[in-house]
């Protein structure tokens, strides 16, 4: 089965800390990896994806460092503020077939003041 | 605005009484999917859709129905509703095939559904 895992399940940092959000995948066939971002009582939004021809995207505070060999890619917040705490997912699909919507388990990142 | 629209936000239902969650989109997207959110869980997907009536099984459809009779709307029923279906339900739409840029999937604001 396509699995995303994702870790840690939660995260806790210092007002400007950086949170670092890891996930792994296993099918090679995967071109296309995002992130959502998800407050409470919300549904998931898109923050920030990539493809795997580039190995980092910035915009804004969030970086998405991306690790083809290793099958991983991970989300980094610079400057971390107590408004990025929420539910955050990775996933991953191959945009050329399905457009199925593998997704990690989340990560609850608390950012305290 | 573009927006999933999802109604109810909130039900509580008896088991075995059959139920109805409204999903609609208003950016023209053919694809169309629903998933159920439990602690610990992640996002699971229930069903989606390809396009007007072309739908297909995710990795949890057990209990769950679904149609998709016009391009905007996709309805997910649970016919006899048993408690292990107590979830956050989402619906989500995106445009099929994916084109290059930052885009993916629009989710709807969920629907709390709890089954005693």
């Amino acid at each position: 089965q396509q699995q995303v895992k994702q870790s840690p399940q939660s995260l806790i940092v210092q007002k400007g800390g950086i949170p670092i959000i890891n996930c792994a995948y296993e099918n090679t066939a995967f071109d296309y990896f995002p992130w959502y971002q998800q407050f409470p009582g919300k549904g998931p939004a898109l923050l920030i994806a990539i493809r795997p021809d580039v190995s980092e995207k910035k915009e804004g505070r969030f970086t998405i460092s991306f690790n083809k060999s290793a099958k991983q890619f991970s989300l980094h917040i610079m400057d971390s503020q107590p408004g990025d705490s929420a539910t955050y997912f990775c996933a991953a699909n191959n945009q050329g077939g399905s457009e199925k919507l593998v997704f990690g388990k989340g990560t609850k990142l608390t950012v305290n003041p | 605005e573009a927006q999933v629209t999802q109604n109810p936000r909130y039900l509580i239902t008896v088991t075995g009484k059959k139920l109805t969650v409204t999903c609609s989109q208003n950016m023209n997207h053919e694809y169309m999917s629903w998933y159920r959110q439990d602690p610990g869980l992640g996002l699971r997907q229930i069903y989606y859709s390809m396009n007007v009536e072309v739908t297909d099984k995710g990795d949890v459809p057990e209990g769950y129905k679904v149609s998709r009779k016009e391009k905007r709307n996709f309805p997910l029923i649970l016919e006899s509703p048993s408690p292990n279906q107590t979830s956050l339900y989402f619906c989500a739409s995106s445009l099929f095939p994916s084109r290059d840029g930052n885009y993916g999937y629009t989710f709807g604001s969920g629907t709390r559904l709890t089954v005693v």
